[in-house]
């Protein structure tokens, strides 16, 4: 099974500041795909294929990597950029989830 | 609008057995793989079991494999899945999920909470 360490576990933004999350895969994988959610809430898709935003998700997310490396980025963060995000690949029949990235503004 | 509605959740005791359903609408279900996610609290996502269009390939995660069972039937757009020999740490939020191209969630449910205990 393809383990998916993210990194960091937490992390705080002030409005406008960079944030990338990581995402490392234990073996190479095709493609990564990554999840919003906030509490009380399912968890939302919100990029697919690596880099292809789903629906309704603002163009300052974007998805990049390749291999065993894949990162989520925000050009310039919004309040309502708040929730944990995961990652998630699937292989071998089997899909797996990063343990998320709780991210909160400063 | 795609709608994914699970039901059957609840409390159960450890040992004991719980059928979970998920009605599909808006949407041909015989044309998508699917799959269930849970959560346990406070916890991250742990996907569960997929199955095919068909129902013909189940795929499950180790831990539930031999207690638990995923099926559809695609006549009623339904999904489900048998909990047999239910533990604590089974207890959690069930998801039901669509996967577009096998490999991703394109539509979660609201999920349904099964406590073992």
């Amino acid at each position: 099974e393809i383990v998916l360490t993210q990194s960091p576990t937490t992390m705080a933004a002030s409005p406008g500041e960079k944030v990338t999350i990581t995402c490392r895969a234990s073996s190479s994988v095709s493609y990564m795909h990554w999840y919003q959610q906030k509490p009380g809430a399912s968890p939302k898709p919100w990029i697919y294929d690596t880099s292809k935003l789903a629906s309704g998700v603002p163009n300052r997310f974007s998805g990049s990597g390749s291999g065993t490396s894949y990162s989520l980025t925000i050009s310039s963060m919004e309040t309502e950029d708040t929730a944990t995000y995961y990652c998630q690949q699937w292989s071998s029949n089997s899909l797996t989830f990063g343990s998320g990235t709780k991210l909160e503004i400063k | 609008e795609v709608q994914l509605v699970e039901s059957g959740g609840g409390l159960v005791q450890p040992g004991r057995s719980l059928k979970l359903s998920c009605a599909a609408s808006g949407f041909t279900f015989s044309n998508y793989d699917m799959a269930w996610v849970r959560q346990a609290p406070t916890k991250g996502l742990e996907w569960v079991a997929s199955i095919s269009t068909g129902g013909g390939n189940t795929y499950y995660r180790d831990s539930v494999k031999g207690r638990f069972t995923i099926s559809r039937d695609n006549a009623k757009s339904t999904l489900y899945l048998q909990m047999d020999s239910l533990r604590s740490e089974d207890t959690a939020t069930y998801y039901c999920a669509r996967l577009p191209w096998g490999d991703w969630i394109d539509y979660w449910g609201q999920g349904v909470m099964v406590t073992v205990s």
